[in-house]
């Protein structure tokens, strides 16, 4: 079965750092390039990051560009989401997702919670 | 970067309507469109890619059409799952943007 299981949400202070994992299975991680999107609570989506199949290209939304960094590890079938100076904008479920044409495959999300 | 704008943001409807969702795009995308539905508390379900190819399981009483700037998603005939929220998504050169959603309500 594919599946995408993200970890490591949780409530951090602003200006605080936090680091999401995608455990990725049931298919061949490192053919596909991978994505972040988030959704504040109650709010529409927004695209946040992708990395290219072997991590060598990385781009980003403009509101995470410059704090947010993403990486993988195709040897651990695993995404990440290292997130600095982070901002109470920030407070949403982060999801990631499998890139092939569309959004064909995404994870039960994690929230991340930036709250004083 | 390019915009999308869905209309409506609200719809209302009842079991057996046949329903249709509108989504422009600010710019041409060819048929760079995809479209997902997301029911309360669940991640989003792709339904449609480049425009009107219906994804694996996806019931065919979806289907979606258009280019360029103009997009639709039909339900021909809505059933109680249908209920839910629906967001268009555009490709273009490195820039992912969705719609801000057509929420589809019981009438």
């Amino acid at each position: 079965e594919v599946q995408l299981v993200e970890s490591g949400g949780g409530v951090v202070h602003p200006g605080g750092s936090l680091r999401l994992s995608c455990a990725a299975s049931g298919f061949t991680f490192d053919d596909y390039t991978m994505h972040w999107v988030r959704q504040a609570p109650g709010k529409g989506l927004e695209w946040v990051s992708l990395i290219s199949w072997d991590g060598g290209s990385t781009y980003y939304a403009d509101s995470v560009r410059g704090r947010f960094t993403i990486s993988r590890d195709n040897s651990k079938n695993s995404l990440y989401l290292q997130m600095d100076s982070l901002r109470t904008e920030d407070t949403a479920f982060y999801y990631c997702t499998k890139w092939e044409d569309a959004f064909g495959i995404w994870g039960q999300g994690t929230l991340v919670t930036v709250s004083s | 970067d390019i915009q999308m704008t869905q209309s409506p943001s609200t719809l209302s409807a009842s079991v057996g309507d046949r329903v249709t969702i509108t989504c422009r795009a600010s710019q041409s995308i060819s048929n760079w469109l995809a479209w997902y539905q997301q029911k309360p508390g669940k991640a989003p379900k792709l339904l449609i890619y480049k425009a009107s190819s219906l994804e694996g399981g996806v019931p065919s009483r979806f289907s979606g059409s258009g280019s360029g700037t103009e997009f639709t998603l039909t339900i021909s005939s809505l059933q109680p799952a249908d209920f839910a929220t629906y967001y268009c998504q555009q490709y273009d050169s490195y820039s992912w943007t969705f719609g801000q959603g057509t929420k589809v309500e019981i009438k």
